[in-house]
């Protein structure tokens, strides 16, 4: 199995909190990816990063942001947690673009 | 419409049985990749094909580039063979658009 943890892996909390959720990786991929799975939805790209401290934006970045500083870490923050936020996130990790990814064991997020 | 399409949503069947779980996409990709959701929730990533064919012990992918359909096979299924089995189509370099998975459970 790749090296990949999430914490934490499950967390309640209130709407308006800042929430972080951290990836890290002991595969030295150069790219990471925050993934949302919802009931009727398949897994939708939050951000990914291409490198250290580069990073772009998926399909539903909206009220989050993200940073990477260094390799192996990868941070998910949600400014002020809203009700929709509600998921389970999986963080990804792949050796190049067009690789194939490899997922971590996933957080769950209820916001109250 | 979904830009990713499987089928069907849910399949139950008993062990043995031969299972097949389809997947028609709408845009052009790169490549097609079919992943495993255990109950548990841990995402695997089961093949990664372009073209053609691939076989992994009783699981089996195949393409059709043409008709836009890739297709995962079971050959002798068994209960720990239960998961959620989910299509993802690529696109350019790094996105990845996820069908809906199929709910897949093999009774005894």
């Amino acid at each position: 199995d790749a090296g990949i943890t999430q914490s934490p892996r499950h967390k309640v909390t209130e709407t308006g909190t800042p929430v972080t959720l951290r990836c890290h990786q002991t595969e030295n991929h150069r790219y990471m990816y925050w993934y949302r799975q919802d009931p009727g939805h398949g897994l939708r790209l939050i951000h990914y990063s291409y490198g250290v401290k580069d990073t772009d934006k998926g399909e539903v970045s909206d009220g989050y942001s993200v940073s990477r500083s260094k390799t192996e870490d990868f941070l998910l923050t949600l400014e002020s947690a809203t009700s929709s936020q509600t998921s389970v996130y999986f963080c990804a990790i792949s050796e190049a673009g067009a690789y194939e990814q490899y997922f971590g064991p996933g957080t769950r997020l209820t916001v109250t | 419409k979904n830009e990713v399409e499987q089928s069907p949503q849910n399949l139950t069947a008993q062990e043995g049985e031969f299972i097949t779980i389809n997947c028609s996409y709408s845009v052009g990709i790169s490549a097609l990749h079919w992943l495993q959701q255990h109950p548990g929730g841990g995402i695997v990533s089961l093949f990664m094909l372009s073209s053609g064919k691939k076989k992994h012990g009783r699981l089996i992918a195949t393409i059709n580039i043409q008709e836009k359909h890739s297709s995962l096979h079971i050959t002798a299924s068994h209960p720990r063979d239960s998961a959620v089995y989910i299509c993802a189509v690529r696109q350019g370099a790094q996105k990845l658009v996820f069908g809906q998975g199929t709910r897949l459970t093999i009774n005894p």
